[in-house]
């Protein structure tokens, strides 16, 4: 069974750091492109980011709301993949959620599995 | 920046059939998902590549795609049918991931 758990959520205050983890079984980690999606409160789903296997070059991508902020990493070692978050702003404010990649440039990508979130609060 | 579109809310009665629109100009290039969302939880995939059904997934679950508009149809609606739905696509690039502001359906 897939089982993605994300932590280190919390309470932040604007232009603060945090780094969240999310800790993968039940699947070939090493294999897998994996991505951030994003909640905020009563809003809908915003995509934050994806990172290839090491295989295919572990090369990221990321939406423009968080380019040059965020920074999605991976240790395969751990099956663990990782979201830094820099210069966070009330905007970033959002339930985040770990999930596995599937699809094509060609074709469109889609999420198949997803964690049950961790919350950001980004608040003074 | 690309967007998909959809109704804010949809409402039907148990036994009815609910269908659920997304429109967005890429579509007809890039396929599109669905995810079901209830409250407190994590979203779960419902349909991808436009009309496939996930294992696990009831049947009365079903997607089509018409041009630049997808649509997900839920037959004989049931009260556990009640969510937040989300339409799902990629820009023309391929490269950027965009979510439709969701419909919440209600049963009444």
């Amino acid at each position: 069974e897939v089982q993605l758990v994300e932590s280190g959520g919390g309470l932040v205050k604007p232009g603060g750091s945090l780094r969240l983890s999310c800790a993968a079984s039940g699947f070939t980690f090493s294999n897998a492109w994996m991505s951030w999606v994003r909640q905020a409160p009563g809003k809908g789903q915003e995509w934050v980011g994806r990172i290839k296997s090491k295989t295919d070059g572990e090369t990221t991508d990321y939406a423009a709301p968080v380019k040059g902020r965020f920074t999605i990493s991976r240790d395969d070692s751990k099956n663990t993949l990782y979201l830094q978050m820099n210069s966070l702003k009330t905007e970033d404010t959002a339930v985040y959620y770990c999930t596995t990649l599937s699809g094509s440039y060609s074709l469109g990508w889609y999420f198949a599995y997803w964690g049950q979130g961790t919350l950001v609060t980004v608040s003074s | 920046s690309y967007e998909l579109t959809q109704p804010p809310s949809v409402s039907v009665s148990p036994g009815q059939t609910a269908r659920i629109t997304c429109s967005g100009d890429a579509l007809p290039n890039q396929y599109a998902f669905w995810y079901q969302q209830k409250p407190g939880q994590a979203p779960v995939l419902v349909i991808y590549k436009d009309s496939e059904r996930p294992s696990g997934i009831p049947e009365r679950f079903s997607g089509s795609s018409s041009g630049t508009t997808v649509t997900l149809t839920i037959s004989a609606v049931q009260a556990e049918d009640e969510a937040d739905y989300y339409c799902q696509s990629g820009d023309n690039s391929g490269t950027d991931v965009v979510f439709g502001g969701g419909t919440k359906l209600t049963v009444l």
